[in-house]
């Protein structure tokens, strides 16, 4: 079946490092891949987003390239900020599969001053 | 963006009792309502889908009797976890779709449900 694997957490970086979440993933077909932050007290929300292969999903300075070959929807940022400090989920949908999603275990980012 | 609501954030409840979750849609009508869990260190999983004013489809190896779940309104579905039991503590979350199942969900901030 499908399955997400992300690197375990907690990361704890200092403001401005630069940032990097893996994310790997098996699945059937071409899903369609997600990254879901979720602040504390909060509901998830959608970061970003890539539907195809090559396709690269951007916003609030995270980047993510959707890559066929390495199956791999690695969570990148240059410079971290303490209100980035969130638990970040990868995630994939399976073509058709509408918004049942498949989650990765999440990864808790501290960022400190 | 639209907003979900869940409530409780957190609940403690003895064994044996039942427990009901609920998952409202403020500002939107959701015709798809999606449950998942979350044991600790593990994935959110996908329980079960809920239509507004139909049975739930429930994912394999989850039992209907035991998480019994209602979408009587386009705003609201509850989850009830019956006659709960300290394995069923784990964090529950929801997800509401505006435009059906193929249109982005939003998510709740889930429930932190710990049995004793």
């Amino acid at each position: 079946g499908d399955s997400v694997t992300q690197m375990e957490g907690p990361v704890t970086l200092s403001e401005e490092a630069f940032l990097t979440i893996n994310c790997t993933y098996t699945a059937t077909g071409y899903p369609s891949l997600f990254w879901y932050v979720q602040y504390p007290g909060e509901g998830l929300q959608l970061l970003l987003k890539a539907t195809k292969a090559d396709d690269k999903g951007s916003n609030k300075g995270f980047e993510a390239t959707y890559r066929k070959e390495t199956t791999s929807f690695h969570l990148e940022k240059g410079s971290v900020q303490v209100s980035d400090s969130a638990v970040y989920f990868c995630a994939l949908n399976r073509p058709g599969g509408g918004n049942k999603l498949t989650f990765g275990t999440g990864t808790q980012l501290k960022v400190e001053l | 963006g639209a907003v979900v609501s869940q409530h409780p954030s957190w609940v403690i409840c003895k064994s044996g009792t039942s427990v009901k979750i609920e998952c409202r849609s403020l500002d939107f009508q959701a015709t798809t309502m999606f449950w998942y869990r979350q044991f600790p260190k593990q994935s959110l999983m996908l329980m079960a889908t809920s239509n507004e004013g139909s049975k739930a489809t429930y994912e394999q190896g989850v039992e209907k009797d035991k998480f019994l779940i209602n979408h009587a309104s386009l705003t609201l579905s509850t989850l009830t976890v019956t006659s709960a039991h300290p394995e069923d503590s784990s964090f529950y979350i929801c997800s509401a779709s505006p435009g059906g199942v193929f249109t982005e969900a939003f998510f709740g901030q889930g429930t932190r449900l710990t049995v004793v």
